[in-house]
């Protein structure tokens, strides 16, 4: 059983650029979750998606977006990159209302 | 709404020695309360999780009782390994399927021998 790989694992971005993180779902489960985790801080909810579909939303400005595939991967888009955005990107996947599995994270220098 | 607000670390303990890290709780319904752990360069791993009122969560030692009297979900450990040492987060969730964590800021533990 594979768990949630997520890539790249860093990446340095310049302020105003778009970036994208991808992140594979644990064989089996159907629902993925973002989080962004800033230095010293707890995760905090981006947004989740089933099947597809955007299933809840954190407080976090539309140049936050996200798909998910078939497949069930997912990946967060990111535009207009700002300094604040730089932090350790966590997806968790999950059957819907089971338990989750975290992956180790993509982290994100906006410069 | 919901939130959760833990005992601000670093927190450093010599090997055997008795850990406790406060976690006290907000919200709005009947959540379930869990403990992630963070290894360095890692993600989160759930340790030990409750979802009713005076639940006991235990695994590898830790445990916490939900109290929902003082909307409290304590980590305890009797005596603690250098292994242990990593940052420790309590989360809620909106009854057993809410679609979202709401994390403390962490809590990092290191364990001296």
């Amino acid at each position: 059983e594979t768990g949630v790989t997520q890539s790249p694992t860093h990446l340095i971005k310049t302020r105003g650029q778009q970036v994208t993180l991808r992140c594979s779902s644990q064989s089996g489960h159907n629902t993925v979750s973002w989080y962004q985790q800033a230095l010293g801080q707890g995760p905090q909810f981006i947004f989740q998606y089933y099947r597809e579909e955007e299933n809840g939303r954190g407080n976090f400005p539309p140049r936050f977006s996200g798909l998910q595939f078939p497949n069930y991967s997912s990946e967060l888009n990111v535009n207009a990159l700002e300094l604040d955005d730089s932090a350790l990107y966590l997806c968790a996947s999950s059957q819907r209302g089971g338990g989750y599995t975290f992956g180790s994270g993509t982290r994100l220098t906006v410069v | 709404g919901n939130s959760v607000t833990q005992m601000e670390g670093p927190v450093t303990l010599s090997e055997e020695a008795f850990l406790t890290i406060n976690c006290t709780y907000t919200a709005t319904g009947y959540p379930s309360l869990f403990w992630y752990v963070q290894y360095p360069g890692e993600g989160l791993q759930l340790l030990l999780k409750a979802t009713k009122a005076d639940d006991k969560g235990s695994n590898k030692g830790f445990e916490a009782t939900y109290r929902k009297e003082t909307t409290s979900f304590h980590l305890e450990k009797g005596s603690v390994q250098v292994s242990d040492s990593a940052v420790y987060f309590c989360a809620l969730r909106e009854g057993d399927t809410g679609n979202q964590f709401y994390f403390g800021t962490g809590t990092s533990l290191t364990v001296i021998p």
